[in-house]
């Protein structure tokens, strides 16, 4: 019930591409949905989160899609550029009284120049 | 700097060593994780700290000793560690009553020789 499934694994994406990662809950409770972007020897930073009360949210070239009924979620990175190339974890939680996030095993993404 | 800071940024040591990571922040947060990362897998949960008080140990070998003397400052303690412990060592915080803001910090690169 607390997992948060994550792929692909690696994902190598041309510059100008679209980079997309797929997650998918199974706890019914979870209503927040962060994903964080790891650099090599740094700790992972928050990207973008978002609520299910709305089935999109967009920061710049980075969207977010939620599907509530099917329990999914995915980041979407438009025009892909070699400095995106990270790791990026999803994760989901309770919002409120959770002790922690719940996080997916992470996508490697390597967008060539 | 994300607010969670985190010494030494790496380690090397051999294994009938004593030594302790140490992990700081001053974001007003209450709950305080120590997560590990080895290469190519999923971040791993070790201990949860709220309000200085242990909530979770995730069957970490006793080789591995945290301390919380307060809400700022966390403490993982080192000893007779194995080689396949080598890994980036995170710290997290939290603020009080969700996990909006769940910061991590840059981490802590040990390596056990």
């Amino acid at each position: 019930q607390q997992q948060v499934k994550q792929s692909p694994q690696s994902l190598i994406v041309q510059k100008g591409g679209i980079s997309i990662i797929n997650c998918a809950y199974e706890n019914t409770a979870f209503d927040y949905f962060p994903w964080y972007q790891q650099f090599p020897g740094k700790g992972p930073a928050l990207l973008i989160a978002i609520r299910p009360d709305v089935s999109e949210k967009k920061e710049g070239r980075f969207t977010i899609s939620f599907n509530k009924s099917a329990k999914q979620f995915s980041l979407h990175i438009m025009d892909s550029q070699p400095g995106d190339s990270a790791t990026y974890f999803c994760a989901a939680s309770k919002v409120i009284a959770a002790r922690q996030l719940t996080f997916g095993s992470g996508t490697q993404l390597t967008v060539l120049p | 700097e994300t607010g969670v800071t985190q010494t030494p940024r790496h380690l090397v040591m051999g294994m009938t060593n004593k030594k302790s990571l140490k992990c700081e922040q001053h974001l007003g947060h209450n709950a305080m994780y120590w997560y590990k990362q080895s290469a190519k897998k999923p971040l791993e949960l070790m201990f949860v700290y709220n309000f200085k008080e242990q909530t979770e140990n995730n069957s970490v070998p006793s080789r591995f000793s945290p301390e919380c003397p307060n809400s700022s400052h966390l403490f993982l303690h080192l000893h007779t560690l194995q080689p396949e412990d080598s890994a980036l060592y995170l710290c997290a915080s939290r603020p009080p009553g969700g996990v909006y803001g769940y910061t991590f910090g840059s981490g802590t690169r040990l390596t056990v020789v």
